[in-house]
């Protein structure tokens, strides 16, 4: 398979509490992104971390980066019910082309 | 920011015909397109990747005469899924890389959802 595995597969939490969803990958990687996809709509670019960073924050975002486990995590602190959405890893690899996870879609409950 | 604009957003047609799915990049030039299809509550599957001037590279288990690609332009690539078919109902994504921007990411389109029946 092309993609990589996400967990949880759905994610179902109360407003105000923090949200954590798992990326796994196969093969190693220039770096790897986080977009944000509502119902039926197109993605939306969330962060990017290079292969030699090891976290990154953007607002309430925090992602993390384990090269050695090819692993990957998006934090979202503070959820708000407008972060109801299907959240997707993709990887970048050397031909520019990026190969994305099986998604976490997140309930946030107002 | 790099925007990206997909036309149709949507799509209803007979099994047989063909349709014609644009991907404009309009404040940027790219080189690069992509072709992502999507089924209900999965992730996207790229399907090819439109390289302008040049014919497309298609992902292993995509047929290339069933979905022309055509990038004529650095701000233009077109999918023709040609004599659809019922099973080819699906949502189609492009995305565009910005050779100054890639470091930000990937511009996506909204996405065209075609219903063939």
């Amino acid at each position: 398979s092309q993609q990589g595995e996400e967990d949880p597969q759905a994610l179902s939490i109360q407003e105000g509490e923090n949200a954590t969803m798992n990326c796994s990958y196969k093969t190693s990687i220039n770096n790897l992104q986080w977009y944000r996809q509502n119902s039926g709509r197109g993605l939306v670019h969330l962060i990017l971390i290079r292969s030699n960073e090891r976290e990154k924050h953007s607002g309430r975002l925090r992602v993390t980066l384990d090269t050695s486990k090819k692993s990957s995590s998006l934090l979202i602190t503070a959820s708000r019910a407008a972060d109801t959405a299907s959240y997707f890893c993709a990887t970048d690899r050397s031909s520019y082309k990026l190969i994305f996870g099986s998604g976490t879609r997140l309930l946030v409950r107002p | 920011g790099a925007v990206v604009s997909q036309h149709p957003s949507w799509v209803i047609c007979k099994s047989g015909t063909s349709v014609k799915i644009e991907c404009r990049s309009l404040d940027f030039q790219a080189t690069t397109m992509f072709w992502y299809r999507q089924f209900p509550k999965q992730s996207l599957m790229l399907m090819a990747t439109s390289n302008e001037g040049s014919k497309a590279t298609y992902e292993q288990g995509v047929e290339k005469d069933k979905f022309l690609i055509n990038h004529a332009s650095l701000t233009l690539s077109t999918l023709t899924v040609t004599s659809a078919h019922p099973e080819d109902s699906s949502f189609y994504i492009c995305s565009a890389r910005d050779e100054i921007l890639a470091n930000y990411g990937y511009t996506f389109g909204s996405g065209t959802r075609l219903t063939v029946v």
